[in-house]
């Protein structure tokens, strides 16, 4: 069966630069979520889309941005990168939006900050 | 806002064994899911099990079951005759309405051969 795809996998970045991260949810999902996970942490929510419309606000920075495209994949615009913000990303993806749908999670995307 | 406790951040146990993960959440809401989800040293999160509010009956699937009671709140998760494959870290994870989950710190369990 098609899984979440996230790319890429794994992403270096110099503090202060940005980044994209993108996911392609499973075919027919139109709900994504975005996840960041930091070392030893529990995965905190970030935003979510449903039908290309931002859904529901976590804790994403106001140096994040995010947008779900007419394909339904979304990217994930991390600017004014910080040490901090070294993490994994993951990306999830349901049928759509409400708690009894179950969200698929991607293999995440590996974020370094030097 | 709701929030998730998991008590126990590393257990250990023989394989074959069976070993009980605790977790407690607060909330205001009536209707809600309890999640419990696995993550592998792979860093993959897997789905275990779930549980919708407003159903009395357990869930259950293969070697793991639950323990949901609402009234204390509290959702434990019981894997029967535990597997080398079952280390992991396991999260027990909140939701309602349309938001994002809610993720409990986590439990390192270890299967010890």
């Amino acid at each position: 069966a098609a899984g979440v795809i996230q790319s890429p996998r794994h992403l270096i970045k110099e503090k202060r630069e940005t980044a994209t991260l993108k996911c392609y949810p499973i075919p027919r999902h139109d709900t994504v979520y975005w996840y960041q996970q930091g070392p030893g942490q529990d995965p905190q929510f970030l935003i979510s889309f449903y039908e290309k419309m931002q859904s529901d606000k976590g804790s994403i920075p106001d140096r994040f941005s995010a947008q779900q495209f007419s394909d339904y994949h979304s990217e994930l615009n991390m600017s004014s990168l910080e040490l901090g913000d070294s993490a994994l990303y993951f990306c999830a993806s349901s049928l759509k939006r409400g708690a009894y749908n179950e969200q698929f999670f991607g293999p995440g995307t590996r974020l370094t900050v030097l | 806002a709701q929030t998730v406790t998991q008590s126990q951040p590393e257990m250990s146990v023989q394989e074959a064994e069976t070993v009980t993960l605790s977790c407690t959440y607060d909330t205001s809401e009536s209707n809600y899911y309890l999640f419990w989800y696995k993550q592998p040293p792979s860093r993959q999160m897997i789905l275990v099990i779930r549980q919708e509010a407003y159903k009395q009956q357990n869930a259950t699937e293969n070697r793991f079951s639950v323990n949901f009671q609402k009234a204390a709140k509290s959702f434990s998760l019981k894997i029967s005759d535990s597997q080398l494959g079952d280390t992991a870290m396991y999260f027990c994870a909140f939701s309602s309405g349309a938001d994002g989950l809610t993720f409990g710190k986590g439990t390192h369990l270890i299967i010890q051969p």
